[in-house]
Order: structure tokens, then sequence, then C-alpha cells
């Protein structure tokens, strides 16, 4: 139980251009996600939380304009990365959490290269 | 602000010892402490959640302790195996919230 699945698993773009990721809660139903960030041989640095058909809420230093998050039923959030820059290449992973609210379960993280 | 460390950025231990990694927070008074488990190029996987009630919780060849007095919180492996060679992070609920921070984490490396 508690799986958490994102979509693609790696991805290479050009500069410029925008790129859509996925996460879905397969088994249960994720009353909150997460979008965190994680660079090399760094921890996860937390992006922004969403509660499903509510605006997200980001942390400080996250462009909102920039990485657009939409959660729009209890099972799947999507993150877009617009007008993506080398810069905005690392390592995006969500998380989902239920009713319980306690632990957050993770999906297995998109690669995002910018070109 | 709240502040997360984490022992050691690497440890080097021979199987079937135990592995003690350790989680030291300060500016901060958590409601409960998670340990996550990650392996390169993928996301975290939970291991284990501690209150602020709770001294100590096993599952397993797992083992986690609680100190709120010192801020910290150790994670034991017993009997390790190669297979447990991966990072280890630790993370701290933000009271009233659903929110985690976590600590840069531990790699562990269990060699034959």
């Amino acid at each position: 139980g508690a799986v958490v699945s994102q979509h693609p698993s790696r991805v290479i773009c050009k500069s410029g251009t925008s790129v859509k990721i996925e996460c879905r809660s397969l088994d249960f139903q994720a009353t909150t996600m997460f979008w965190y960030r994680q660079f090399p041989k760094q921890s996860l640095m937390l992006m922004a939380t969403s509660n499903e058909g509510s605006k997200a809420t980001y942390e400080q230093g996250v462009e909102k304009d920039k990485f657009l998050i939409n959660h729009a039923s209890l099972t799947l959030s999507t993150l877009t990365v617009t007008s993506a820059h080398p810069e905005d290449s690392s390592f995006y992973i969500c998380s989902a959490s239920g009713l319980a609210g306690d632990t957050q379960y993770f999906g297995p993280g998109t690669r995002l290269t910018v070109l | 602000s709240q502040k997360i460390e984490q022992n050691s950025e690497a440890l080097n231990i021979q199987e079937g010892k135990t592995a003690t990694l350790t989680c030291n927070y300060t500016n901060y008074s958590p409601a409960y402490l998670q340990w996550y488990r990650q392996d390169p190029g993928r996301g975290p996987v939970f291991l284990l959640l501690i209150r602020e009630n709770e001294k100590e919780k096993r599952k397993e060849r797992l083992k986690v302790t609680f100190d709120t007095t010192l801020k910290q919180s150790l994670f034991h492996i017993t009997a390790s195996q190669p297979a447990d060679s991966a990072t280890y992070l630790c993370a701290l609920d933000m009271r009233n919230t659903d929110k985690l921070i976590f600590g840069t984490g531990t790699r562990l490396q269990v060699f034959p």
C-alpha cells in the first residue's frame, strides 16, 4: 500500500521550454501533496504544498509563476516548470499524505535536465 | 531558524555490525521525527516514525530512539548487510502543519 508514482522518470529539454511532471497516489487518496527539489549531495528542499482543490502554498524563495502546481484530484498533482533554464536542472520529488497526515509517501523522483 | 544535523556525511561499517546514525536538531521542538532511506536516483522510502512522547521504537532490525532533552535521535541497524547501503535521512515535522524538514543525510556503506 501507499504507492506514489511520478511521470516521467527523467526528461531532457531545451532552455525556454516548459515541462510537466505528474505525481499520482495509486492506492490511497492524498489530501495533501508536496513537491521537493534535491540538488546533488544535498537534502530535499520543500518547494510547495498543495491540497486538492486549493491553490498551492509555496515556500519562501520559490517562484509560483515559474513552478505551476495543480492538484485537481485526490490522486493527481502536477508540477509544470515554465520557461526552464539550466539552473532548474535538478531531481524533483513529490510526496503524498493521506488523512492521517503524519507520514509522507514519496514518488521515485523525476530527473530534469535543461540544456 | 530550525537546523538539523546528521552526524556524518558517510559511515562505513563491516557486515554484521550495528550501524548507528545520529540526528541532532536545534531551535525546535518537533511533535515527531521520521527516518527515511534513499537510494541513488530514487525517492526516499519511509522507515520509522517516533513521536515526542516515545523513547524508542523498533521494526525488525531497525531501532530509533528520541531524546527531546538532548534534541537528538539515534537510528540503529543491527546485523547490517550490504543491502542496507544507502543514504538515510531524518526529518522533523513542523508543528501544526504537514511539512517536514529534512537533514542532509548520512551515506551508509556496509562492506562484506
